[in-house]
């Protein structure tokens, strides 16, 4: 399998529960990443992983929590969210966090909280 | 506030004509510029990208113009093909300082190309 894979694609979760979605990407990159899309809005960074050491949390509340085992591998733990973080949940990778190298992207997860 | 704005939620253009997709950014630490394209249930995917001490940068049918000036920039597609129609993203960082890497996006333009 080759590029940035994700799963589930599609998660239902209420409120109360506790879900996981991962990432894997198989290009040997060493930065990661989480992002959000939620609609009509841009994409929006969530966290960044270099060398899974996180890099950057971007203000994100703390019933997303994210995890970086290697550099291969990129989770994102959920619990008790809330409707409004209905949203496409997209990983990337990329060789480093220098700019100009570029972020390959997942397909995404798409999350809806009931 | 949006520091990327892409004005223009969709965009028509028939097969073989031009397309022409605009992006405006207010950070002046912004200096460098990247478009993604986005198919329906595909992540985006890198297009091309330009620094702040070039103009114009090419690649084949995707050309993307840099006015540092008026914080423009615009990717054109000649000639535009039905493949091409996406949703394009356009993409800013500066290249110094903490979290320099972070791209801001805009919203997306969707592009359909009529055959």
């Amino acid at each position: 399998e080759t590029g940035v894979t994700q799963t589930p694609r599609h998660l239902v979760m209420g409120m109360t529960n506790k879900k996981s979605l991962k990432c894997e990407q198989h290009l040997g990159h060493n930065a990661m990443y989480w992002y959000k899309q939620s609609a009509k809005k841009p994409l929006e960074l969530m966290f960044v992983y270099n060398f899974k050491e996180q890099t950057e949390n971007n203000s994100v509340p703390s019933r997303f929590s994210p995890e970086c085992p290697n550099s291969s591998h990129l989770f994102l733990h959920l619990h008790t969210l809330q409707p409004e973080d209905s949203a496409l949940y997209l990983c990337a990778s990329s060789r480093g966090t220098i700019t100009s190298y570029e972020q390959y992207f997942g397909p995404g997860t798409r999350l809806t909280v009931t | 506030d949006q520091q990327v704005k892409q004005n223009s939620p969709s965009l028509s253009v028939q097969e073989g004509r031009i397309s022409i997709l605009n992006c405006d950014y207010t950070n002046s630490m912004f200096d460098y510029f990247l478009w993604y394209k986005k198919y329906p249930a595909e992540g985006p995917t890198f297009l091309i990208s330009i620094s702040s001490i070039k103009d114009k940068n090419e690649d084949g049918r995707f050309t993307v113009f840099l006015n540092k000036s008026a914080k423009h920039l615009s990717l054109h597609i000649v000639p535009s093909q039905p493949g091409d129609s996406a949703v394009y993203f356009c993409a800013a960082s500066g290249t110094s300082g903490a979290g320099s890497y972070q791209l801001t996006f805009g919203k997306g333009t969707k592009l359909s190309v009529i055959p």
